[in-house]
């Protein structure tokens, strides 16, 4: 059964600060992998998503990178600033069943002014 | 374009009563998924959905109903409420092509008394 795990659970940081989050998963047969941001009490929107054969995707000051072999994706966020305070989801969808996620429990972001 | 439109967005319910939670979207998805989410997991899949009149189950199925009528509704349906069942449910779709991000609602808080 595939496992994600999402290591700080929880992160401070002063603006302007260069930061990576992290995940792993345990089966590196996946289809794909997405990050995703969730604000309180709302729904998920998806940020960025690497399918299997790419090693990086990049979306403004997001830098999301994978490495299958290893099971692991970094999210690189440069220039941190307070409006990037939120939860950061990682998901990783199977081969075999292309659109099935399984999450992270995530990690927790507060960019201090 | 409204996305994925979750009601109730609140919902306090008794032991063994049953609800149904709603999910719309306007953007002719085949896929569509539910998913719970509980304090410091991630995501679960319940139930999900790769086009009208089918469905299938997730990691999570037991006490919970759906089908798939439209393309646009995908509902859920609790038979008989259980405390276990406290959570934040969301509801998401995407595209028939894979590789595509999955688009998420706002969710529906529940708890079950």
């Amino acid at each position: 059964k595939q496992e994600v795990t999402q290591i700080p659970a929880a992160l401070s940081v002063p603006e302007g600060e260069n930061l990576v989050l992290n995940c792993s998963f345990t089966d590196s047969a996946i289809y794909n992998l997405q990050w995703f941001r969730q604000d309180p009490g709302k729904g998920l929107t998806s940020l960025l998503l690497i399918q299997s054969s790419q090693r990086e995707q990049t979306s403004g000051r997001l830098n999301a990178s994978l490495d299958k072999s290893s099971g692991r994706s970094t999210l690189y966020i440069a220039a941190s600033q307070p409006g990037d305070s939120a939860t950061y989801l990682c998901a990783v969808s199977a081969s075999g069943s292309a659109r099935q996620l399984t999450f992270g429990s995530g990690t927790q972001l507060t960019v201090l002014p | 374009n409204a996305g994925v439109t979750q009601t109730p967005k609140f919902q306090v319910l008794k032991t063994g009563q049953s609800m149904t939670l709603q999910c719309a979207q306007d953007m002719n998805h085949e896929y569509m998924s539910w998913y719970r989410q509980d304090p410091g997991m991630g995501l679960r899949l319940i139930h999900y959905s790769v086009g009208a009149g089918i469905t299938d189950q997730g990691e999570v199925p037991n006490g919970y109903n759906v089908s798939r009528s439209t393309t646009e509704d995908f509902p859920l349906r609790l038979l008989s409420a259980a405390p276990s069942q406290t959570s934040v449910y969301f509801c998401a779709s995407s595209s028939g092509q894979f590789n595509q991000p999955q688009h998420f609602g706002d969710g529906t808080r529940l708890s079950i008394l």
